[in-house]
């Protein structure tokens, strides 16, 4: 079974904050997903990433799959409120349509 | 173009008895996926049904169950409710294609007491 790790669990920061989490297996996965969750509600997908070392930007926030496709990025730029949820990577198994995912990292972003 | 939809979003039950939870996918999204989340585990993958038929299956025992229909919506049923089954249940469609992304509902809220 592939496993994914995310870091750190939790995250508190002030607003205007810089920040980064990560993803990483010791899985090759052929494309990662990153999602946000607010509570009560459903994982909104931000981005995925399929190819090893890109880079793709989301106004201010950035993620990169490492050249080897087994870890991933999500730096945040300038963090405001409305940035707070859990941030949650996957990735698909085997091929299948079953997706891994990550425990997250809960980031509050206080004003 | 209308999400995922889900329904209930909140349910409570008493131990023992069974439940049924709906899933309506995005339109055209032919592959349905439940995941079970809870704080201690995060989330975890239920089933996956493809066309009407089970692709995939995760390790959760034979009190789980699903199944789709000919228009795609999903249907998940949970039997002799357990305290520990309380959880968001998650419902997500797919399109297939060579990358998997999962568009989810906004999951039904199970409390079993």
């Amino acid at each position: 079974t592939q496993l994914l790790e995310q870091s750190p669990q939790f995250l508190s920061i002030q607003e205007g904050e810089n920040l980064t989490v990560y993803c990483n297996s010791s899985s090759v996965f052929s494309s990662l997903q990153w999602y946000r969750q607010e509570p009560g509600e459903g994982p909104v997908l931000l981005v995925t990433v399929v190819t090893g070392g890109e880079v793709k930007k989301l106004k201010r926030l950035t993620f990169q799959f490492g050249d080897a496709r087994k870890d991933s990025s999500l730096h945040i730029t300038a963090a405001q409120p409305g940035d707070t949820g859990l941030y949650l990577c996957a990735g698909p198994q085997g091929g299948s349509e079953k997706l891994v995912f990550g425990k997250g990292t809960k980031l509050t972003v206080n004003p | 173009k209308a999400g995922v939809t889900q329904t209930p979003r909140y349910l409570i039950k008493t131990r023992g008895q069974q439940v049924t939870l709906s899933c309506s996918p995005i339109s055209g999204h032919r592959s349905v996926s439940w995941y079970q989340q809870t704080p201690g585990q995060g989330l975890q993958f239920l089933f996956e049904y493809f066309s009407e038929t089970q692709r995939n299956k995760g390790n959760f025992p034979g009190r789980f169950s699903g199944r789709q229909f000919s228009n795609s919506r999903s249907e998940m049923n949970v039997s002799t409710l357990e305290l520990g089954d309380s959880a968001l249940y998650l419902c997500a469609s797919s399109s297939t294609g060579f990358v998997t992304e999962a568009f989810f509902g906004q999951g039904t809220r199970l409390t079993v007491v």
